[in-house]
This record gives structure tokens, C-alpha cells and sequence, in this order.
């Protein structure tokens, strides 16, 4: 099946500085990406929604100023966890597809702010 | 709006059938798919259904899904100790292509 990568698989920061988390889609086009959240014992939370080439759309209660989306490209896009706090620790997730398609899902970024 | 809900729990006995079930909300749901997540992992597909049908077996697992009453569910045959996990479903809209998750149910596998 398609393979999405996701790095890095865990990431320790300090409080206040940023984090870049990359999701690539290996051997297939992907215009659309899908940002999970997912805290401890708990479901994943769709995050947001990025789009090739245009601007990532966010779901209710996600601070777009704080999880910066970037999709330049049709396999690539990136995260940026920016200004972390410890409250920012948890489980982010990728996954690729389209509409009528299945889901593939990186490997998950653990983020720990310390 | 979309909504999956699934028990959070189910122990069974190495070697028993394990049936995970899910109900959803969105009757525009287009695929229907299953995740296992070990502990500090990511998720992993297991299997996922078409809308349209309502069956599909691979290997051990076998998934049902209702569609009139917007019942989901896994049947894990031979259950093993390495089947101990927590098992996701997910519903995917056609309007979006976003999945929408359940809370998870941990399965716990005894010897």
C-alpha cells in the first residue's frame, strides 16, 4: 500500500520555541493532508485540513497562529508547533488521501514540552 | 454533526473470537475503516469496508456493517496475545475526505 512518512517520531523541546513536523507522501500524490491531535487514552482529533497550494483549513478550536500548515508541494507538508507550552505535549498525526479513497497515515510525531 | 462511538473496553481469553463494535452518525459516509494503535505507535489499517457492502473478510478479521442501522463492527477470530491493543474505527465523509474517529476500544488479550 502507499506509505506516508512522518518525522520526527519523537521530539523533546523547551518551552517557548517551535517545532517543525514534516509528513511526506513516499510513491503517491497527496493534495490533501489531514493534521490529527491525539492526547493520552484518548481519540485522535482532526486538527486541520491542508490543501496543495492554498490555505490549510482549520477546525473549530484549533489557534491557526499556533499550528502553522504549510502544503508547498504534492507530497509534503509540515507542522510547525510554534511558541510551545507543555500543554502542546501529545501525539500528532498525518494522514493522506482524497475524497473516495483510504486513508494512509504516518507514523505520529510524539512531542514532548519541557 | 458526525458523531462514532464504540465501548471503551473488552477483555476476552487467548484464543476466543473478539467482536469491537461501532456505531456512527453520518449516513453519508463513504468508508468505513478499522485501526489498531499499539502503545506509543501509530495507527495501523487493518481493514476498511465500502459503504456499499456489507461484509468483508481478511484472514482473521471480518467486518459487518449495517448500513440501516449505522452498525459497525470487527469480529477477530482466534484472538492472540498480540491482538491486545486499542482498535479505532473510522467513518470517512464523501463531502471531505476527513475521518472522523471513535474513541478507541482496548482490547485485552489473557493467556
Amino acid at each position: 500500500g502507499a506509505v506516508v512518512s512522518q518525522h520526527p517520531s519523537r521530539v523533546i523541546c523547551k518551552s517557548g520555541t517551535s517545532v517543525k513536523i514534516e509528513c511526506r507522501s513516499l510513491d503517491f500524490q497527496a493534495t490533501t493532508m489531514f493534521w490529527y491531535r491525539q492526547f493520552p487514552k484518548q481519540s485522535l482529533m482532526l486538527m486541520a485540513t491542508s490543501n496543495e497550494g492554498s490555505k490549510a483549513t482549520y477546525e473549530q478550536g484549533v489557534e491557526k497562529d499556533k499550528f502553522l500548515i504549510n502544503h508547498a508541494s504534492l507530497t509534503l507538508s509540515t507542522l510547525t508547533v510554534t511558541s510551545a507550552h507543555p500543554e502542546d505535549s501529545s501525539f500528532y498525526i498525518c494522514s493522506a488521501g482524497s475524497m473516495n479513497t483510504e486513508a494512509f497515515f504516518g507514523q505520529g510525531t510524539r512531542l514532548t514540552v519541557v | 454533526g458526525e458523531d462514532v462511538e464504540q465501548s471503551l473496553f473488552l477483555s476476552v481469553r487467548e484464543g476466543d473470537s473478539s467482536v469491537i463494535n461501532c456505531t456512527y452518525t453520518d449516513s453519508s459516509s463513504t468508508y468505513l475503516y478499522w485501526y489498531k494503535q499499539e502503545p506509543g505507535a501509530g495507527l495501523q489499517l487493518l481493514t476498511y469496508i465500502f459503504s456499499n457492502m456489507d461484509m468483508k473478510q481478511d484472514q482473521r478479521l471480518t467486518v459487518l456493517l449495517n448500513k440501516k442501522d449505522k452498525h459497525l463492527s470487527l469480529r477477530i477470530a482466534d484472538t492472540q496475545t498480540g491482538d491486545s491493543a486499542i482498535y479505532f474505527c473510522a467513518e470517512s465523509s464523501s463531502n471531505t475526505g476527513k475521518l472522523i474517529f471513535g474513541q478507541g476500544t482496548t482490547l485485552q488479550v489473557k493467556p
